[in-house]
């Protein structure tokens, strides 16, 4: 059970570059999330899907999409990186138990991603 | 945005000391979670509290949530090293969304031998 899994786990782009991150998480949980995590600014919510096949924005979604491909796997992708999208970006997945009642997300390692 | 303000932002200690860190925020919720990120690693939860007065016990750190689920307080006993990291509050998004998490900023923890 390998849990949350992200790639890459370090990248370097030029301003202007494309990328996707890829995450997949193998505990079939339903819902899906990316966050970014800048100095001082805890975790920020990028995009999150719910369930398969649906996507919602965010706190912070300019500059990013994202494909929910599957139940197992949801990447980001940055269009045109900017040197603001210098960041550690975190996946994470979770259950989603009935009721609303707040259930537990797991995290993946992160990809540190450097914008020049 | 629902915030969660938490202090404080950064705290070095030596083994054996108490320490307590906090999480405000001016709304009423539901529940809310704490969570702990070692260095180079993602968050990992360490407690859901729902009940207002609600103390959770986890070894040497207690975690309280307000009698008017607006704060809660972490308290580390006698610190090890091992507790060095970043110690982060969230709570839903969306009251009864359940699923996405507002995080506060987080209080950076240190401790050293």
């Amino acid at each position: 059970n390998a849990g949350v899994t992200q790639t890459p786990k370090f990248q370097v782009l030029k301003t202007g570059q494309s990328m996707t991150l890829q995450c997949a998480q193998d505990m079939n949980h339903n819902s899906m999330y990316w966050y970014r995590q800048d100095p001082g600014m805890g975790l920020r919510l990028i995009y999150y899907s719910a369930s398969e096949g649906t996507t919602d924005k965010g706190e912070v979604p300019n500059g990013y999409n994202v494909s929910r491909l599957n139940k197992r796997e949801f990447s980001l992708r940055l269009e045109s990186a900017a040197p603001s999208q210098t960041s550690v970006y975190f996946c994470a997945s979770s259950r989603r138990l009935a009721g609303g009642s707040t259930d537990t997300q797991y995290f993946g390692p992160g990809t540190r991603l450097t914008v020049l | 945005t629902q915030l969660l303000e938490q202090s404080p932002q950064f705290l070095s200690i030596q083994e054996g000391e108490n320490l307590t860190v906090y999480c405000n925020s001016s709304s009423v919720f539901s529940s809310l979670q704490w969570y702990r990120q070692e260095p180079g690693e993602g968050p990992v939860l360490l407690v859901t509290v729902v009940t207002g007065g609600e103390v959770k016990k986890l070894k040497r750190l207690t975690f309280q949530f307000g009698d008017a689920r607006k704060d809660s307080s972490l308290h580390i006993t006698a610190a090890q090293p091992g507790d060095t990291g970043l110690y982060l509050c969230a709570r839903s998004r969306e009251e009864n969304s359940g699923y996405a998490l507002n995080f506060g900023k987080g209080t950076s923890l240190l401790v050293t031998p």
